[in-house]
């Protein structure tokens, strides 16, 4: 069975400082997205992740993919308040069976 | 803008009494999903179509049924709610899984279900 680790589930920190949230997965996938859930909102794609050693950043936030250890990270660059959220990410099952399993979330509190 | 759309954002109903959920997109994807949340949880996958063909979960309860009368809508009805079904529901889509590599996923703003 697939199972997809996030740590750590809970992160605070101040305004300015990085930090990195890690996912890992137990078995062969390339594909691993990242999405962002804002309090009682929907998720919001962040990041899609298709190959060894892909690499995305959009703003304060970058995302990468080692196939191999079946690990990808979310890189945070000093965080201000508005990256404040619970971060999701998912691997994709091989296959195309449409399933996605999902970690179970970080909630990142980044403090003024 | 082609998005995913849920009505109602929030709906209330009494513990037993049938209620539906509704999805709507303009994204004319091929995949539609239906997803359970509940609080400080990751989203619980219950059921998908690809175009008109229904994949249940092995541990969705038989309370949960799923339409899709079209390729734009899917509803999602709750037979009889319990207490524990309280929880926000999320509706997805994806492209053809066919002629796509991937299968990222577009997610609606949900419905907020509350039982009394």
């Amino acid at each position: 069975e697939l199972k997809v680790e996030q740590n750590p589930l809970f992160l605070s920190m101040q305004e300015g400082k990085n930090y990195t949230i890690y996912c890992n997965y137990s078995t062969t996938s390339d594909r691993l997205y990242w999405y962002r859930q804002d309090p009682g909102k929907s998720l919001e794609s962040l990041f899609v992740l298709l190959s060894n050693g892909a690499v995305k950043q959009e703003g304060r936030l970058m995302a990468s993919l080692d196939t191999k250890a079946r690990l990808s990270t979310l890189h945070i660059t000093a965080a201000v308040h508005d990256l404040s959220a619970t971060y999701f990410c998912a691997v994709d099952i091989m296959g195309n069976t449409g399933k996605l399993i999902f970690g179970q979330g970080t909630t990142l509190q980044v403090k003024p | 803008d082609a998005m995913v759309i849920q009505n109602p954002r929030y709906q209330v109903t009494q513990f037993g009494k049938p209620v539906t959920l509704s999805c709507s997109q303009t994204l004319n994807h091929n995949v539609m999903y239906w997803y359970q949340q509940k609080s400080s949880q990751a989203p619980k996958l219950l059921f998908h179509y690809y175009d008109k063909d229904f994949n249940n979960e092995a541990d969705t309860p038989d309370n949960f049924q799923s339409r899709r009368p079209n390729t734009s809508f899917c509803f999602l009805d709750i037979r009889s709610p319990g207490l524990g079904d309280a929880a926000m529901y999320l509706c997805a889509t994806s492209r053809d899984l066919r002629l796509s590599s991937y299968n990222e996923q577009f997610f609606g703003p949900g419905t907020r279900l509350t039982v009394l």
